[in-house]
């Protein structure tokens, strides 16, 4: 199975800062994803990418933006934080799984809260 | 806009029974659905994927999915109170190879 790492747990960062969340997966396995959970609203797609400098947007992008220079790499940009945007973060690769060859591998998240 | 409906509930059912849960989907072409366990603090797992119609099973876990009335279920037989977690049920966009997720539904286990 893949590995997902997340930069960090838990961040707090104020209002209008700017604000990177990396993932990095241990092979170099095309899809990643960006999802954000919050309570009663489950996850919700931020951003994708097929490839090294390809990003395609999901359902809820706006505020957002993402860099993927290297394939293991998909970093998150938050670039003017704001409170509406506190949430849990997490990341996702696409790989081959016991279960399905769509399988989605998740990272442990990081809790932001923006104040 | 896809979009899956699962009730948030809590569920509780006592060690040993069968819990039940639930989800219906609004396109009406889908057909490969994921159900991740989610336990609190932690990020999601894959336990069952199915496509197609029919029924899939692994282990205490039954997977079903009736596409002509939209719903997808996961059975749990035998439940433990480690199987107490919120589990989502999610749709996979073939096209964009990404998951649309229902809210998810709290299983709480009773010893």
């Amino acid at each position: 199975d893949v590995k997902v790492t997340q930069s960090s747990r838990y961040l707090v960062k104020r209002t209008g800062e700017k604000v990177f969340l990396e993932c990095v997966q241990d092979m170099d396995h095309e899809n990643m994803f960006w999802y954000r959970q919050d309570p009663g609203l489950g996850l919700r797609l931020i951003y994708f990418s097929y490839d090294v400098k390809m990003k395609e947007k999901g359902d809820i992008p706006e505020g957002y933006s993402v860099s993927r220079e290297k394939k293991e790499r998909f970093s998150l940009i938050l670039e003017s934080a704001s409170t509406n945007q506190t949430s849990m973060y997490l990341c996702a690769v696409l790989a081959g799984g016991r279960t399905s060859y769509n399988e989605q591998f998740f990272g442990p998240g990081t809790r932001l809260t923006v104040l | 806009q896809k979009e899956v409906e699962q009730n948030s509930g809590p569920l509780s059912v006592p060690e040993g029974a069968i819990a039940s849960l639930n989800c219906t989907y609004s396109d009406r072409g889908s057909q490969s659905f994921f159900w991740y366990r989610q336990y609190s603090g932690k990020s999601p797992e894959l336990i069952m994927f199915i496509y197609s119609n029919g029924d899939k099973e692994d282990g205490r876990f039954t997977a079903q999915l009736n596409k002509a009335s939209q719903y997808v279920s996961l059975l749990i037989r035998d439940s433990q109170p480690s199987d107490s977690a919120t589990y989502l049920c999610a749709e996979l966009d073939t096209g964009r190879r990404a998951l649309t997720f229902g809210s998810g539904t709290r299983l709480q286990v009773q010893p």
